[in-house]
């Protein structure tokens, strides 16, 4: 066990609907990321928080997708009015530290299927 | 920005084999690179990484990875694989002293290890 949570496990939805997903990333962690893999590639980068503040988003993250740290501690990733291409594995990770060869630790993810 | 290339979907070897699965980047400037592995069932982790120095690096359960920067290369190696490591192997790169903290994937080598 990484100690980094995601919940749910499985979320299944309809096209249109709004889904969230919870991260707990290890507890003194202050780095948080949010990856989003679909079938035969590898992670994506998404967005990543260095405690509270959300320092980066990939220009791939249209603005259905918000995601939030409020207290530096868990995180939530928001998908509004989901689209059937939103279908995928949305991954957490945290690090510690401020360089750029941390280890990154993930979850198991949460597999949104959008029918 | 980076890309990273693996060149073999799916590998499969029987045990005791050599393995060799190959990771190009694209990024000319400093970088920083990661193989990660996926068992079946279980989370992304992290079997090496470079980020200075000897450009012959060695991870854990006997895999090693040797940076060639002339290559922009980092392929991963084992001289006798076992039928555990069965798995999903991903490259990943960083690019050192920009101001983004976005690891980069290749879309993942898988390999099968018969008994």
């Amino acid at each position: 066990d990484t100690g980094v949570s995601q919940d749910p496990r499985h979320k299944i939805t309809k096209r249109g609907q709004n889904v969230t997903f919870r991260c707990d990333p290890i507890s003194e962690h202050n780095r948080l990321y949010w990856y989003r893999q679909t079938l035969g590639q590898g992670p994506e980068f998404l967005t990543y928080f260095q405690n509270e503040a959300q320092l980066e988003k990939s220009r791939l993250l249209s603005d259905r997708f918000s995601a939030e740290r409020p207290k530096g501690s868990f995180s939530t990733l928001e998908i509004q009015r989901t689209e059937q291409g939103d279908s995928a594995m949305y991954l957490c990770a945290s690090s510690l530290g401020n360089r750029h060869n941390e280890k990154l630790f993930f979850g198991s993810g949460t597999q949104l299927s959008v029918l | 920005a980076q890309s990273v290339s693996q060149h073999n979907h799916h590998v499969i070897l029987s045990e005791a084999a050599s393995l060799e699965l190959g990771c190009n980047y694209s990024y000319g400037g400093t970088v920083n690179l990661f193989w990660y592995v996926q068992y079946p069932g279980q989370h992304l982790q992290l079997l090496l990484k470079y980020f200075s120095g000897d450009p012959l690096v060695k991870g854990i359960k006997g895999f090693e990875a040797e940076f060639i920067k002339s290559k922009f290369s980092f392929n991963l190696r084992k001289p006798s694989v076992q039928w555990s490591d069965t798995a999903e192997y991903f490259c990943a790169v960083i690019r050192s002293g920009a101001g983004s903290y976005q690891l980069t994937f290749g879309k993942g080598t898988k390999l099968s290890v018969i008994p």
